[in-house]
């Protein structure tokens, strides 16, 4: 099955600086990678999602990109705003298909004014 | 449009106790889901129904059972509660299609504890 794993597990950034959040996956043949960001104390929401047939997608300050050959992606986030704090989580197909995915372990992003 | 709406927000229970957490959803979606979150280790998938009469299970999904009632409604049941169900309980719901995969909707999970 899936293996995703998140790096870094904490981030801090200053205001109006970029951040960069990677996770690797083991299983060639996934094809959708999303990502997930939960505010506190709140239900985790799709901010973007990228599928295979791409490499890069973007919308507004956010962005992925997708490595196939090193089976990794990332979510960029430019001119961070305190807004942007946040749990940040990646996601992957699940064994099996079916709509399931695995998480990643969560990335806490902080920005400071 | 509620979305995706759990009961209760929140639940104390004592070792050995059932109990069962209520999922609904009124975007017409196919697929649902029960997600355990803790402490630096994500969210993990217990259950999953692709649809109405249909379960499959997920990463963890020992000691617990889940029913797809209807379309709407996907419950997860406790039948005799451990300290390590201890966690932040999310179901979510998707709509399909063939071949592809869509964005979840999560509901505002349930804190639930286990003494």
């Amino acid at each position: 099955g899936e293996n995703v794993e998140q790096h870094p597990s904490t981030l801090s950034v200053q205001e109006g600086d970029s951040a960069v959040i990677k996770c690797t996956y083991s299983d060639s043949a996934s094809n959708y990678f999303p990502w997930y960001k939960q505010e506190l104390g709140k239900r985790p929401q799709l901010i973007i999602d990228i599928r295979s047939n791409v490499g890069e997608k973007k919308d507004q300050r956010i962005a992925v990109t997708l490595n196939k050959t090193a089976k990794h992606f990332s979510l960029h986030i430019t001119e961070t705003q305190p807004e942007d704090s946040a749990v940040y989580f990646c996601a992957g197909p699940f064994e099996g298909g079916g709509n399931k995915l695995t998480f990643g372990t969560g990335t806490q992003l902080k920005v400071e004014l | 449009n509620a979305g995706v709406t759990q009961t209760p927000k929140f639940q104390v229970l004592k070792t050995g106790q059932s109990m069962t957490l209520q999922c609904a959803q009124d975007m017409n979606h196919n697929s649902m889901y029960w997600y355990r979150q803790d402490p630096g280790m994500g969210l993990r998938l217990i259950y999953y129904s692709a649809s109405e009469g249909t379960t499959d299970k997920g990463e963890v999904p020992n000691g617990y059972n889940v029913s797809r009632l209807n379309k709407r409604e996907f419950s997860l049941r406790l039948e005799s509660a451990a300290p390590s169900q201890t966690s932040v309980y999310f179901c979510a719901s998707s709509g399909r299609l063939a071949g592809g995969y869509n964005e979840q909707f999560f509901g505002p999970g349930t804190r639930l504890t286990v003494l």
